[in-house]
């Protein structure tokens, strides 16, 4: 199976900061990866999939990029809605893993 | 709007069963591949299994292989995952969510609420 690492596990960030979160990929998967948020007691939601392309509705401060097996989620100036966990998924095998999450804390 | 609602969840006993059941909002339910995930409290996101459409494909993630079957019934517009030999392992919050695919890339767009399973003796 494909595994996928997140960095870091959680991170502490004021409103207005510039955040990026990592996700690692244990092989090549293209463009095959998508990123979630999760506020405490809800459902994940959609951000960003194909690495970088932008969710309908979700901010333009968020953004995503890839470089090999690596992938970043970048928030650039940081909102009060965006504490929560953030979590990568690899979908290039039909074994669709996701990381291990990245919570964003207020600092 | 798309709805997803799971049921079934609920305290069993190690080494029981449980059958949980998602319902879809809209006929879109039956031309879209079905997930599980779960989340173990406090803990991450696990995908589980998943369906194709028309069910011909599914898919486990080793934690729950030959223990876990998922089903759908395109008529009723319903996913199911039938949960056996349960250990505490499988206590968590099961979500269903619908898969599509963008640009070739498949991602979870709709997510249900969730239902909690709670293994315990």
């Amino acid at each position: 199976d494909i595994q996928m690492t997140q960095s870091p596990p959680s991170l502490s960030a004021s409103v207005g900061d510039r955040v990026t979160i990592t996700c690692r990929a244990s092989q090549n998967i293209d463009k095959y990866l998508n990123w979630y948020q999760q506020k405490p007691g809800k459902a994940p939601n959609l951000l960003i999939y194909a690495a970088s392309t932008l969710q309908s509705g979700v901010p333009s401060r968020f953004s995503g990029s890839a470089s090999e097996t690596n992938f970043t989620l970048t928030i650039s100036g940081l909102q009060p809605e965006d504490f929560a966990t953030y979590y990568c998924q690899q979908s290039f095998s039909p074994y669709r893993t996701f990381g291990q999450g990245t919570k964003v804390e207020v600092k | 709007e798309v709805q997803l609602v799971e049921s079934g969840g609920g305290l069993v006993k190690p080494g029981g069963s449980l059958r949980l059941s998602c319902e879809g909002s809209e006929v879109i339910f039956s031309s879209r591949t079905m997930n599980w995930v779960r989340q173990t409290p406090g803990k991450g996101l696990e995908w589980v299994s998943s369906i194709s459409s028309s069910g011909t494909y599914v898919y486990y993630a080793d934690s729950v292989k030959g223990r876990f079957n998922i089903s759908r019934d395109n008529a009723k517009n319903s996913l199911y995952l039938h949960m056996s030999s349960l250990t505490a392992q499988d206590t968590a919050v099961y979500y269903c969510a619908r898969a599509v695919t963008i640009f070739g890339v498949v991602n979870f767009d709709f997510w249900g609420q969730g239902t909690l399973v709670t293994v315990s003796s």
